[in-house]
């Protein structure tokens, strides 16, 4: 029963580089977000999908996109890393009504 | 301007003791509040989720209360264990929109 599987765990970046963060999930969920999550700060919405092939902005959405070809899917992609973006990253899927459930996080650090 | 505000920021306690939390709110139009528990280095998990109508929602040890009237939510402990250590999370549901407000939460840590 995996719920919902982020990688990686862990990466360092230097500034300007870009990656993927990865998030899946196996509940068949249609709605699913990534959030960052800083010291002393609520989680914070990055992008959210209400299904396949629809994505929305949620609050501080500048320097990364989404995507999402399939409903298990929802990968974040960072453009061009800014210390900024340090944080730690949360994918979380939930049905329709129902709670979040949320994956355990990557730990992002941009040098 | 919607918010959530959870206080103490940090709390130490005894084992085998009781603990409260609190959660004050300005979100408008309310839809629900949920409290989330959250181990060191995991992502945050449900404990209870309670609409405009409930007071209270258990879940074991925990008691979650309401009072919409205030805008104010408590998230009670009892008997507290070690593995009870973690940050508690209030999470308020806007109606319409499904957006989410979370409060920066409640980092507790009970010791032997």
């Amino acid at each position: 029963n995996a719920g919902v599987t982020q990688t990686p765990k862990f990466q360092v970046l230097k500034t300007g580089q870009s990656m993927t963060l990865q998030c899946a999930q196996d509940m068949n969920h249609e709605y699913m977000s990534w959030y960052r999550q800083d010291p002393g700060m609520g989680l914070r919405l990055i992008h959210y999908s209400v299904g396949a092939g629809i994505t929305d902005q949620g609050e501080v959405p500048n320097g990364y996109n989404v995507s999402r070809s399939t409903t298990e899917d929802f990968p974040l992609r960072l453009l061009s890393a800014a210390p900024s973006q340090t944080s730690v990253y949360f994918c979380a899927s939930s049905g329709s009504g129902k709670p979040q459930h949320f994956g355990d996080g990557t730990r992002l650090s941009i040098l | 301007k919607n918010q959530v505000e959870q206080s103490p920021q940090s709390l130490i306690i005894l084992e085998g003791k009781n603990c409260t939390l609190q959660c004050n709110y300005t979100v408008s139009p309310f839809s629900n509040l949920r409290w989330y528990k959250q181990d060191t280095g995991r992502g945050p998990v449900s404990l209870t989720i309670m609409t405009f109508s409930e007071n209270t929602k258990s879940n074991g040890r925990y008691t979650a209360t309401l009072d919409a009237d205030t805008k104010q939510s408590s998230l009670h402990i009892t008997a507290s264990q070690l593995s009870d250590s973690a940050s508690y999370i209030c999470v308020v549901r806007v109606e319409y929109g499904n957006k989410l407000v979370f409060g920066a939460g409640t980092i507790l840590r009970v010791k032997s």
